[in-house]
């Protein structure tokens, strides 16, 4: 069965500094993706970030970058630089792709960033 | 990237009511996918909207509690039907697009239900 664990209920993080979120994945399909959201206090969910299970290179977008490690099945988001508005709950999610775009989401972790 | 609206942004409603949400989207798509959030939890994917066909459910929800209608490729709605105050969440659309099917997925801006 596929599964998203996200091990951080809460996270802190000062302005300026870079966090990791974590994220691990279960799934024993070779053809995946593996997603992450963002969601502010309005509830609207922001698309940040996309690595494909064959994708070679980390992704990066902007301040986002993904930190895929096939063999160890995580798939961390790293923000660069933590500004206010980046506080938030974070959601990484995965897709199988013989399951159509359904996304399987973990529990989200709440991130703070500290003036 | 796909620009998605929601309607209504949040509704109150009383117990045995009905509320059908509307979800439109800017492109053409093949799949719609709508996804229910309860109070302080994560997202559950409830149904796929497909154009032409009968949406699909996922195990725990079934039609004759959300019918979903998909008239066309752009449009999409979901009824919440006999509400109670358990219905209670952010009901969210989706849809995917990108170079490879689906390599990002876009949500809409979500309908905030209470119910009474």
């Amino acid at each position: 069965a596929q599964k998203i664990t996200q091990t951080q209920p809460g996270m802190f993080v000062q302005e300026k500094e870079a966090v990791t979120l974590d994220c691990t994945y279960d799934t024993s399909d070779q053809s995946y993706g593996l997603f992450w959201y963002k969601q502010p206090s309005s509830g609207e969910m922001i698309f940040l970030i996309y690595q494909g299970s064959y994708d070679e290179q980390n992704a990066t977008e902007g301040r986002y970058s993904l930190n895929f490690q096939k063999a160890r099945k995580s798939a961390n988001l790293v923000i660069s630089a933590s500004q206010l508005g980046d506080s938030a709950m974070y959601f990484c999610a995965m897709r199988v792709s013989n399951q159509g775009g359904k996304l399987i989401f973990g529990q989200g972790t709440e991130l703070s960033v500290k003036p | 990237s796909a620009v998605i609206s929601q309607k209504p942004s949040r509704d109150i409603c009383q117990r045995g009511t009905s509320l059908t949400i509307q979800c439109q989207v800017d492109s053409q798509v093949t799949m719609m996918f709508w996804y229910r959030q309860q109070p302080g939890q994560s997202l559950t994917l409830i149904a796929t909207a497909n154009q032409g066909s009968e949406a699909t459910y996922e195990s725990g929800f079934v039609i004759d509690k959300f019918p979903i209608s998909r008239p066309n490729l752009t449009f999409s709605t979901l009824t919440v039907s006999n509400m109670s105050p358990e219905d209670s969440s952010i009901y969210l659309c989706s849809v995917g697009s990108g170079r490879v099917t689906g390599e990002t997925q876009y949500f809409g801006p979500g309908t905030r239900l209470l119910v009474l």
